[in-house]
């Protein structure tokens, strides 16, 4: 079965810091992955997500993820966060292809980012 | 906003109650997905249908079901309430089915105590 890792629970960056949250996923036929945020008290936006061809994703909120495959990773990236980036960051897989009609999304146990002034 | 709604966005009963969340996804999307995000278990996916129809299922426990209706909108119903059930519950809808993004409501919060 699918599973991610996100092997850090809490991140701590200074505003105008660059910032990585790393995402690793086990092997699966097809990977779809994806970053979403949550923060306090909201539910989960889309953030960016990977299906196929360039490795390197634009998302919202100038961020950026690369999958790399012989690493089975998808980190997440941002040159310079801002105050209004803490949140918690899940990074998510859809196995889809290798179990046709299964599109749940799996996901990892969230980073918490903490942003200080 | 992502344009799927659910209500209510607190609740809270007593062990054993029964309580029923409901979910509208975004407008022409046909899927709709339930997820449980608690502190133990993180978010879990509990069961998903497509066009009114269930599609596939995750860790969901016999006491809850669910139901998509013929305007698309789904609820999820929880019986027998224990304490463990307190979690945020999440409605996600897409589009259709397999690489479709999905888009998630802003949760019910459920508490019971």
């Amino acid at each position: 079965a699918q599973s991610v890792t996100q092997p850090d629970i809490h991140i701590t960056v200074s505003e105008g810091a660059s910032l990585e949250l790393r995402c690793n996923y086990s092997y699966g036929a097809t990977p779809y992955l994806f970053w979403y945020v949550q923060s306090p008290g909201q539910g989960l936006q889309l953030l960016l997500k990977y299906f196929s061809g360039d490795t390197l994703v634009q998302g919202i909120k100038g961020f950026e993820a690369e999958f790399k495959r012989s690493q089975s990773s998808f980190n997440l990236r941002k040159p310079s966060v801002h105050w209004s980036d803490a949140a918690e960051y899940f990074c998510a897989v859809v196995n889809w292809g290798s179990n046709f009609g299964n599109e749940k999304l799996t996901f990892g146990t969230g980073t918490r980012l903490t942003i200080i002034p | 906003d992502s344009g799927v709604t659910q209500t209510p966005k607190h609740l809270i009963t007593a062990t054993g109650q029964r309580v029923t969340l409901r979910c509208s996804p975004r407008s022409g999307d046909l899927s709709v997905y339930w997820y449980q995000q608690s502190l133990d278990q993180g978010l879990q996916f509990l069961i998903q249908y497509y066009n009114g129809e269930e599609r596939a299922k995750g860790n969901i426990l016999e006491r809850f079901s669910a139901q998509q209706f013929p305007d698309l909108h789904s609820e999820l119903n929880l019986s027998s309430l224990e304490l463990g059930d307190s979690a945020l519950y999440f409605c996600a809808s897409s589009v259709g089915v397999g690489t479709d993004t999905q888009y998630f409501g802003p949760g019910t919060r459920l508490t019971v105590l």
